[in-house]
């Protein structure tokens, strides 16, 4: 029964390099959401995804990021041109559909520097 | 300004001693949960409040809700160096009740 699964784990790129993380949801959650966190802080809300929907992107920066969930494979997190202020690690979450108090299951996190 | 603020922001106790941590907002909230994320993990779902005054147990941390559901605290009896974390709150907003996290506390219990 795995939980939801996110890749790489850690990921090294170099300022104007592109970064794609991965998440597979839980079995059976059709909703997705990513998350970023800096050291020690809080999580912030990127963006809610359902399958080939995007629901609430308004976390999203306007540039140089996006999101898919498309109907066959795992969600992705696709930022262009990384700088470093990128870095951070960034937490994929899932739930069932219509989970009433929102509960999330997250995966382990993706853990991007940007030389 | 932070929906959800958390206080304190970092706590540093010895074990075997009893803490708080607060959860606090000037919005209401249809429900709150309390997660904890240990480091390099994600974090893990603790407990959902839902009820205004509810009080919930989960072996030594004791959660509740503000009677008028804009609060919540997380109290921990005896702590023990596996309590060590990153302790959040969150709540649903927004017309896609998308979930929001609290600033965050976090807990060093030395041994």
């Amino acid at each position: 029964n795995a939980g939801v699964m996110q890749n790489p784990r850690h990921l090294v790129r170099r300022r104007g390099q592109e970064a794609r993380l991965r998440c597979s949801p839980m079995k059976g959650h059709s909703h997705v959401y990513w998350y970023r966190q800096l050291p020690e802080e809080g999580l912030k809300f990127m963006v809610y995804l359902q399958k080939e929907n995007i629901i609430d992107e308004s976390g999203m920066p306007k540039e140089r990021f996006s999101a898919e969930f498309p109907k066959e494979g795992p969600s992705i997190l696709r930022i262009q041109q990384v700088v470093r202020g990128d870095s951070a690690a960034y937490f994929c979450a899932s739930s069932p559909a219509g989970a009433p108090t929102g509960e999330l299951f997250f995966g382990e996190g993706s853990r991007l520097t940007v030389l | 300004t932070q929906l959800l603020e958390q206080s304190p922001q970092f706590l540093s106790i010895q074990e075997g001693e009893n803490l708080t941590v607060y959860c606090n907002s000037s919005s209401v909230f249809s429900s709150l949960q309390w997660y904890r994320q240990e480091p390099g993990e994600g974090p893990v779902l603790l407990v959902t409040v839902v009820t205004g005054g509810e009080v919930k147990k989960l072996k030594r941390l004791t959660f509740q809700f503000g009677d008028a559901r804009k609060d919540s605290s997380l109290h921990i009896t005896a702590a023990q160096p596996g309590d060590t974390g990153l302790y959040l709150c969150a709540a649903l907003r927004g017309a896609t009740n998308k979930l929001i996290f609290g600033t965050g506390t976090l807990l060093a219990v030395q041994p």
